[in-house]
């Protein structure tokens, strides 16, 4: 099966500018993640869709980061403006909640990431 | 709140050494525990689970045992090849699609 797919990946921005992330998660998957992984720090979750609602938001910096799920499938995390402490791993990650295989346990499947870097 | 604390690297190991990363956490309710795996340049991927106490999950030559006691979920593998150089997180989830990560620790395994 195909994987998550997340673009770009690799992109390298000015300060106050912005910058779009797309994803497009294993086919079915209800849920769908966005973290932020900073160097040397494990992913934080910054919002969690169930189909194209928000389950939760609650560490997203909603002043300048925003995301939406249209249709329930591709997702776009934006950032604007940009600041320099938003250099980070964008990580898109999906799940299926209907996957009973480990006894309700919800595994994560991650794409590769996009690398962000604010000068 | 919940929360993981893993073992600080990095860690270097020979071929065929004998690898133990260490992982406890911090949780309310009654979680399930993971170990993921970033090779370079790849995304996290699934390495082993438990879902209760005293599971043992296991992947690929690695273990760890759910530890309700000490809470922890200790990574461990009898010999470690070059190719198992990467950065492992441990994890907890408490309800269905809320993970909580440690800061990871990168293994590099030298020939």
């Amino acid at each position: 099966e195909a994987g998550v797919a997340q673009s770009p990946r690799y992109k390298i921005i000015e300060k106050r500018q912005s910058v779009a992330f797309w994803c497009n998660p294993i086919s079915g998957h209800a849920t769908l993640y966005w973290y932020q992984q900073i160097l040397g720090q494990g992913p934080k979750l910054l919002i969690q869709f169930q189909n194209n609602g928000v389950v939760d938001d609650s560490q997203l910096p909603k002043d300048r980061f925003s995301a939406e799920r249209l249709k329930g499938v591709d997702s776009t995390l934006k950032i604007q403006p940009a600041k320099l402490e938003d250099s980070a791993v964008y990580l898109c990650a999906s799940s299926d909640l209907r996957d009973k295989t480990f006894s309700g346990a919800n595994v994560l499947t991650f794409g590769a990431g996009s690398r962000l870097t604010v000068l | 709140g919940n929360s993981v604390t893993q073992m600080e690297g990095p860690v270097t190991l020979s071929e065929e050494a004998f690898l133990t990363i260490n992982c406890t956490y911090t949780a309310t309710g009654y979680p399930s525990l993971f170990w993921y795996v970033q090779y370079p340049g790849e995304g996290l991927q699934l390495l082993l689970k438990a879902t209760k106490a005293d599971d043992k999950g296991s992947n690929k030559g690695f273990e760890a045992t759910y530890r309700k006691e000490t809470t922890s979920f200790h990574l461990e593998k009898g010999s470690v090849q070059v190719s198992d150089s990467a950065v492992y997180f441990c994890a907890l989830l408490v309800w269905a699609g809320k993970s909580t990560f440690g800061d990871g620790t990168t293994l590099t395994v030298k020939p």
